[in-house]
């Protein structure tokens, strides 16, 4: 069974802080595939990244930037120099390889971003 | 492109009635996906439609939840009778095929059950 954890429910920051989202995921899987989508008020999931579990490089783009730490576990995302327009849910999700397409998704961090 | 496009986008029904929600996935997309999000809780699967077959039902409440997808475009999810559990954002996804990596979302439905 895969389970995926994002243990902090709300955040909240001032505009220009740095943020790091946290989730930790479970499978016996070995490889396998983890993604970052943000959900903002108008309710559409936007996907953000997808990773391999082959590929333990950390990947920036833009503001963001994400590290995945296979050791523990671990896929956090970091939105430096946070924006209002960064307020949202976020959630992180995992696919096993042998799980068709389907996706587990944690329970979500809701991010506010104060100006 | 067009995105997935879903409707209604907001329901209020009474428990015991009967409810329905269509869903247009992005055009040539081969799989569907159905989930149901729980207010601060992430999306859970309820049906992927691979074509006009099902792929994957496992978490569908079959006895009171149904979904078609007759001619492997539109879907539509049924839920008869409805219970005041069922309240929760249905969210409808689409990608090229079943292996394929990303999922679209559309708006999603939001059904309250009083």
């Amino acid at each position: 069974a895969q389970k995926v954890t994002q243990a902090q429910t709300e955040i909240s920051v001032v505009e220009k802080e740095d943020v790091t989202l946290d989730c930790v995921y479970e499978t016996r899987d070995t490889t396998y595939y983890l993604f970052w989508y943000k959900q903002p008020p108008s309710g559409e999931l936007v996907f953000l990244i997808r990773r391999n579990s082959f590929d333990e490089q950390n990947e920036i783009s833009g503001r963001y930037s994400w590290n995945f730490q296979k050791s523990t576990s671990s896929f956090n995302f970091t939105i430096t120099a946070s924006q209002v327009v960064d307020s949202a849910v976020y959630f992180c999700a995992l696919r096993p390889n042998n799980a068709g397409n389907m996706l587990t998704f944690g329970g979500g961090t809701r991010l506010m971003v104060k100006p | 492109e067009a995105g997935v496009a879903q409707s209604p986008r907001y329901k209020i029904i009474e428990k015991r009635q009967s409810v329905a929600f269509w869903c247009n996935p992005i055009s040539g997309h081969a799989t569907l996906y159905w989930y149901q999000q729980i207010l601060g809780q992430g999306p859970k699967l309820l049906i992927q439609f691979q074509n006009n077959g099902v792929v994957d039902d496992s978490q569908l409440p079959k006895d009171r939840f149904s979904a078609e997808r007759l001619k492997g475009v539109d879907s539509t999810l049924k839920i008869q009778p409805a219970k005041l559990e069922d309240s929760a954002v249905y969210l409808c996804a689409s990608s090229l095929d079943g292996r394929a990596y990303e999922q679209f979302f559309g708006p999603g439905t939001r059904l309250t059950v009083l």
